[in-house]
């Protein structure tokens, strides 16, 4: 079974503070993306990452891809009570022909003010 | 450009009773769909896909059905509802040359 370990499950912090979020599998992904979701809507693209070791920024949200592309990470610096939300990573495997994506069980992000 | 649409937005069914959860898809031609439940907080879980018109896969066996009338519609279905069947589906699509997949708004179902 292919899986995507998200880590921490659930991270509470105060505004300022810096954090990281991390995924990780086994299994090697020819794409790997983050997905950022609020309650009660649909999951929404941040980023895709498709070269081992690529790195990539967007404003205050680092990301970056793993040499052997079996994992990621996600660096969030001096989070914002907008950055609250749930994080998902999800994988694309490039034998797999129906663009099916492996998710992650997410990561819990609260910014308290 | 592309959107996806999901109705009803929030469903609230007894158990027994049937279920039509509908999506679909403007802007685009042959896009893979597919539906997900999600727990409270959690991650997605893959319930069927469709790579094309009449063609659908099952990830895991389950009270659900799921059928692919035209092109950019996709359906979520069962003849009679369990209380674990609730919960988020949501629908998303992509194209087959790539991994990116675009969400619809949700559904909330609530079977009591």
């Amino acid at each position: 079974t292919q899986l995507l370990e998200q880590s921490p499950q659930f991270l509470s912090i105060q505004e300022g503070e810096n954090l990281t979020v991390y995924c990780n599998s086994s299994s090697v992904f020819s794409s790997l993306q983050w997905y950022r979701q609020e309650p009660g809507e649909g999951p929404v693209l941040l980023v895709t990452v498709v070269t081992g070791g690529e790195v990539k920024k967007l404003k205050r949200l680092t990301f970056q891809f793993g040499d052997a592309r079996k994992d990621s990470s996600l660096h969030i610096t001096a989070a914002q009570p907008g950055d609250t939300g749930l994080y998902l990573c999800a994988g694309h495997h490039g034998s797999s022909n129906t663009g099916k994506l492996i998710f992650g069980q997410g990561t819990t992000l609260q910014v308290k003010p | 450009s592309q959107t996806i649409h999901q109705w009803p937005a929030t469903l609230v069914q007894p158990v027994g009773s049937p279920l039509s959860l509908e999506c679909t898809v403007e802007g685009t031609s042959n896009p893979n769909l597919y539906w997900y439940r999600q727990a409270a907080g959690r991650g997605l879980q893959l319930l069927f896909y469709s790579v094309g018109i009449g063609q659908i896969s099952s990830e895991v066996p389950q009270n659900l059905s799921a059928s692919r009338p035209q092109d950019r519609q996709f359906i979520l279905s069962s003849k009679k509802l369990l209380l674990s069947d609730s919960g988020f589906y949501l629908c998303a699509w992509n194209l087959l040359a790539g991994g990116t997949q675009y969400f619809g708004p949700g559904t909330r179902l609530l079977v009591l």
